[in-house]
């Protein structure tokens, strides 16, 4: 199994433009997660969903947004790049919420905003 | 909202050390789990703690849950260079998952 597959790896852009992170995974989990990482301040939530269809809010979600058309598939977008968005972002899957048998993750996208 | 601290920020042991990384919560958890990331890697789920004073061990390393279920523990006995990375733990509060909270993690280096 390839578990949970992150495209692309890394990626540059210039503020203002828009790009789409894809986040597949193969394992039938419900719920999915998008995170960003920047150091010191670990892992902060960006965006998540619990289902096909629907998508929620989490700590960081401005200037982001997120889609999840079908339940193996979990894209994250950015409209208008900012430098501040400059991250490594992780994608994430879990069967029951995490309980019991946590949270995969994907490799991550590096992203650099200039 | 949920807090959860880790400390220390930064721990350098020389290999055969022993480490210890703490994490409290402002609040009550239902559940906390353990990761690892190695340098340049993802997070990567070790373990997970659900009853009160509960303590879970994997070969050199022992997890704690406190008493209170606001607070854990992860200890490494004789540190490899194999342990070197990152450990986050995260706690929710929700009986169900979905809302685990990640603390900014321990950063270990091990000096051979």
């Amino acid at each position: 199994n390839a578990g949970v597959t992150q495209t692309p790896k890394f990626r540059v852009l210039k503020t203002g433009q828009s790009m789409t992170l894809l986040c597949a995974q193969d394992m039938n989990h419900e719920y999915m997660y998008w995170y960003r990482q920047d150091p010191g301040m670990g892992l902060r939530l960006i965006h998540y969903s619990v289902g096909e269809g629907t998508t929620a809010k989490g700590e960081v979600p401005d200037g982001y947004n997120v889609s999840r058309l079908k339940k193996q598939n979990f894209l994250l977008g950015l409209e208008s790049a900012a430098p501040s968005q400059t991250s490594v972002y992780f994608c994430a899957s879990s069967y029951s919420g995490g309980l019991n048998y946590g949270y995969t993750f994907g490799s991550g996208t590096r992203l650099t905003v200039v | 909202g949920q807090q959860v601290m880790q400390i220390p920020q930064y721990q350098h042991v020389q290999e055969g050390e022993d480490f210890t990384t703490y994490c409290n919560s402002s609040t009550t958890l239902s559940n906390i789990q353990w990761y690892k990331q190695r340098p340049g890697g993802h997070p990567v789920f070790l373990i997970q703690l659900v009853k009160s004073g509960e303590v879970k061990k994997q070969k050199r390393l022992t997890f704690q849950f406190g008493e209170a279920k606001k607070n854990s523990s992860l200890h490494i006995t004789a540190t490899q260079t194999t342990d070197v990375g990152t450990y986050f733990c995260a706690g929710t509060m929700d009986n169900y998952g979905q809302n685990f909270v990640f603390g900014p993690g321990t950063r270990l280096s091990v000096l051979p």
